[in-house]
């Protein structure tokens, strides 16, 4: 079964504690992104990645961590300098051909106690 | 930089009527517009983009480079297209920018 997922579907986590939640695609895409979504604010752009072992921050970009060293994984730490981190995150990848679809995950769910 | 603007948080209409969903960006590049709608309980999916020029479930939309504006359409609106919908800015360096979104509520 083809398509990106995101684990876990709900976290919880105190204050002062990094998390990071999982991205993984076996679309064989080349970018992966990283959103929060916000009531009332739409899709905000974290951070994304166009290849391996780079990534460019998005426009939110503070409090958060990314890595890229496998082409189907991008995990997103949730690190204890951001002010505001319970939130709705959506992870998306597409392909770095032609016009770029993106393909979403469910997303995670992030509660910080 | 990049920006993707759609004024209206919530938008209600009746069954049958005309549906126009807005959008507005600001790209000092070549634009890739796209729509993208999530349904109760479903991922965030795209449902048509502007290089394609197509019209999908009876929504199409043009890109107006003079206006910079990538409005949502759909002349008769059904039941089943309420959803969020999101108009979506693509760049040069795979950059995809997302609007605030819009609330689609069709009452019966």
């Amino acid at each position: 079964d083809g398509g990106i997922t995101q684990s876990p579907k709900y976290l919880f986590r105190k204050e002062g504690q990094n998390v990071t939640l999982s991205c993984e695609q076996n679309l064989n895409h080349d970018a992966m992104y990283w959103y929060r979504q916000d009531p009332g604010q739409g899709l905000r752009l974290i951070y994304y990645s166009q290849i391996v072992n780079d990534f460019q921050k998005g426009d939110i970009a503070e409090g958060y961590s990314v890595s890229r060293e496998k082409k189907e994984s991008f995990p997103l730490t949730v690190t204890s300098a951001q002010k505001n981190p319970t939130a709705f995150y959506l992870c998306a990848s597409s392909s770095y051909r032609g016009i770029p679809e993106a393909f979403f995950g469910q997303g995670t769910r992030l509660t910080v106690v | 930089a990049q920006r993707v603007t759609q004024p209206e948080k919530l938008l209600s209409v009746f069954k049958g009527a005309p549906v126009e969903l807005k959008c507005n960006y600001s790209y000092s590049g070549s634009p890739e517009l796209f729509w993208y709608v999530q349904y109760s309980r479903q991922r965030l999916q795209l449902l048509l983009r502007h290089i394609s020029r197509e019209s999908i479930k009876g929504f199409t939309a043009d890109l107006n480079k003079g206006e910079t504006s990538f409005h949502l359409k759909k002349p008769f609106a059904q039941e089943e297209d309420s959803a969020m919908y999101y108009c979506a800015l693509g760049t040069g360096a795979q950059k995809l920018v997302f609007g605030q979104g819009t609330r689609l509520t069709i009452n019966p």
